[in-house]
C-alpha cells in the first residue's frame, strides 16, 4: 500500500534557525508531491507541489522542497526561521494511479522568539 | 479565491445519533473529499466523489457514508455516532490540477 513518512513528529526551534522536514513516500510510480501548512486556527493550505520539471521547488513564506526520485523524498526546507512559522507541516503524495492525496502524519513546528 | 466552508466549527453529539456535516464549495470543482484528521495520524481519506451523484470509498470508510446531489454540496452522514468518531473532520475540493483547498474543519465530539 501507498505510505508517506515523515520522519519528525515535533520540531522546536528558535528563530533564525535552518529547517528541514524530511518526507518519503512508498509510490513509484509517477506522482505529485505537495506540502500543506495549517496555522494554529486556520484552514490547511497548500505551501508548495511538485509535478515535473525542476526537482527544486519554491513555494510561499520562503520555503522550498526537494524531489529525489532515486531516494523517494520530498523534502521542506527554510534557511531562517520566524516565529509565525510556528505550525503543523503535512506532506502529500498523489499517485497518478489511484488519484488520491495519501498524507503523512504531520511535523508540528514550533519556533520559539 | 477558493472558498470551502463547512456547517458547523464545533459539534457535540451522543452516541447513536445521525449526525450530518455539510460542505460546500464555490469554485465548481469536479472533486470533492472528506477527511479525518488525528494528533500523529494526518488526514486520512473517507470518501471522495469526482461528480454529481458518484461516490468512491477512501481508506476508512466504514461508519461513514455520503451524499452529493449538487456539484457545490458535499455532505457526510454519520449513521450512528460513535466516540471512536469523534475528530476533526475537513472537507476539500479540486479541479483537474489536484490541487485541493480545504474547509476550516468541523470537530466533532461524540458523548
Amino acid at each position: 500500500a501507498q505510505s508517506v513518512s515523515q520522519h519528525n513528529h515535533h520540531v522546536i526551534l528558535s528563530e533564525a534557525a535552518s529547517l528541514e522536514l524530511g518526507c518519503n513516500y512508498s509510490y513509484g510510480g509517477t506522482v505529485n508531491l505537495f506540502w500543506y501548512v495549517q496555522y494554529p486556527g486556520q484552514h490547511l493550505q497548500l505551501l508548495l507541489k511538485y509535478f515535473s520539471g525542476d526537482p527544486l521547488v519554491k513555494g510561499i513564506k520562503g520555503f522550498e522542497a526537494e524531489f529525489i526520485k532515486s531516494k523517494f523524498s520530498f523534502n521542506l526546507r527554510k534557511p531562517s526561521v520566524q516565529w509565525s512559522d510556528t505550525a503543523e507541516y503535512f506532506c502529500a503524495v498523489r499517485s497518478s494511479n489511484t488519484g488520491k492525496l495519501i498524507f503523512g502524519q504531520g511535523t508540528t513546528l514550533q519556533v520559539k522568539p | 479565491d477558493v472558498k470551502v466552508t463547512q456547517s458547523s466549527r464545533y459539534l457535540v453529539k451522543r452516541t447513536g445519533e445521525k449526525v450530518f456535516l455539510e460542505c460546500v464549495q464555490d469554485m465548481d470543482h469536479e472533486n470533492m473529499f472528506w477527511y479525518r484528521q488525528d494528533p500523529g495520524l494526518g488526514l486520512r481519506l473517507i470518501y471522495f466523489s469526482y461528480d454529481v451523484k458518484m461516490k468512491e470509498k477512501g481508506d476508512i470508510p466504514e461508519g461513514y457514508s455520503v451524499s452529493r446531489e449538487k456539484k457545490e454540496r458535499f455532505s457526510l452522514i454519520l449513521e450512528s455516532a460513535s466516540t471512536n468518531q469523534t475528530s476533526m473532520y475537513l472537507c476539500a475540493s479540486g479541479d483537474r490540477g489536484y490541487e485541493q483547498y480545504f474547509g476550516p474543519g468541523t470537530r466533532l465530539t461524540v458523548t
